[in-house]
C-alpha cells in the first residue's frame, strides 16, 4: 500500500494563496471522488476540512476549496491567516478497499 | 455531540499484547462504519483498520492484518483494536474514527501505545 505523494512543505504571506497537490494512481484518487483533506495543528486530534474531492464540512471556512484531475487532487487555501499553519493530510480510497493518506505537508506563513 | 474516547493504551513489550477501546456517544453506534487511523510521533496519518456497522466486514492494512483484530458491541456503543504480536514500529497514538462517505468525520482524542523493551 503505498502512500499518495504530498509536497513535505508550502507557504504563503498572509492574504495569499497556496495550493497542495496530493498525487495518487488510478487506483485511488483518479478513480475515486472519495478524496479527503484534514488539518493538524502540532499536538492535537486531526480535523476534517474537505470531504468527497471538494465538499466543505459545516463550520469550515470557505477560504478551503478542493478539486481533482486525474489522479491528482488539490487543497488550496485562499486569503491566508496565520491561524491556517498547520499540517495538512489527503487521503483516498483505494482499489483494495483500503484507505490511504498522503505523507502530510507543513504549511507555513510567513 | 459526538463523542470518541480512546482507552487501553500504555507501554508494552515487543511481542506483547494491548486491546484499545473507543465509547461512542451523541450517535447511533450502530449505523456508521468505524476506523483506527495512528501517528507515530513526529510521523504522518496511517489508516489502520476499519468495521462496518454490525462488524460481519472488516479490513486491515498490510502492516498489521493477521496481528491486529477490529471488533465492535453495539449494544455497548464501543469499538475496539486487539492488538498482538506488537511491534516497535507500532508505536503511535491511535485514534479511532467515525466515517461517511470514506472520510473521517469525527476523531477521538487519541491513545498513545508504547513498544518497547
Amino acid at each position: 500500500q503505498s502512500g499518495l505523494t504530498q509536497p513535505p512543505s508550502a507557504s504563503g504571506s498572509p492574504g495569499q494563496s497556496v495550493t497542495i497537490s496530493c498525487t495518487g494512481t488510478n487506483s485511488d484518487v483518479g478513480g475515486y471522488t472519495y478524496v479527503s483533506w484534514y488539518q493538524q495543528y502540532p499536538g492535537k486530534v486531526p480535523k476534517l476540512i474537505i470531504y468527497e474531492v471538494d465538499k466543505r464540512p459545516s463550520g469550515v471556512p470557505d477560504r478551503f476549496s478542493g478539486s481533482k484531475s486525474g489522479n491528482t487532487a488539490s487543497l488550496t487555501v485562499s486569503g491566508l491567516q496565520a491561524e491556517d499553519e498547520a499540517d495538512y493530510y489527503c487521503s483516498s480510497f483505494t482499489d483494495n478497499n483500503f484507505l490511504v493518506f498522503g505523507g502530510g505537508t507543513r504549511v507555513t506563513v510567513l | 455531540e459526538v463523542q470518541l474516547v480512546e482507552s487501553g493504551g500504555g507501554l508494552v513489550q515487543p511481542g506483547g499484547s494491548l486491546r484499545l477501546s473507543c465509547a461512542a456517544s451523541g450517535f447511533t453506534f450502530r449505523n456508521y462504519w468505524m476506523h483506527w487511523v495512528r501517528q507515530a510521533p513526529g510521523k504522518g496519518l496511517v489508516w489502520v483498520s476499519r468495521i462496518n456497522h454490525d462488524g460481519s466486514t472488516t479490513t486491515y492494512a498490510d502492516s498489521v492484518k493477521g496481528r491486529f483484530n477490529i471488533s465492535r458491541d453495539n449494544a455497548k456503543n464501543t469499538l475496539y483494536l486487539q492488538m498482538n504480536s506488537l511491534k516497535d514500529e507500532d508505536t503511535a497514538v491511535y485514534y479511532c474514527a467515525r466515517s461517511a462517505s470514506f472520510s473521517f468525520h469525527h476523531w477521538g482524542q487519541g491513545t498513545l501505545v508504547i513498544v518497547s523493551s
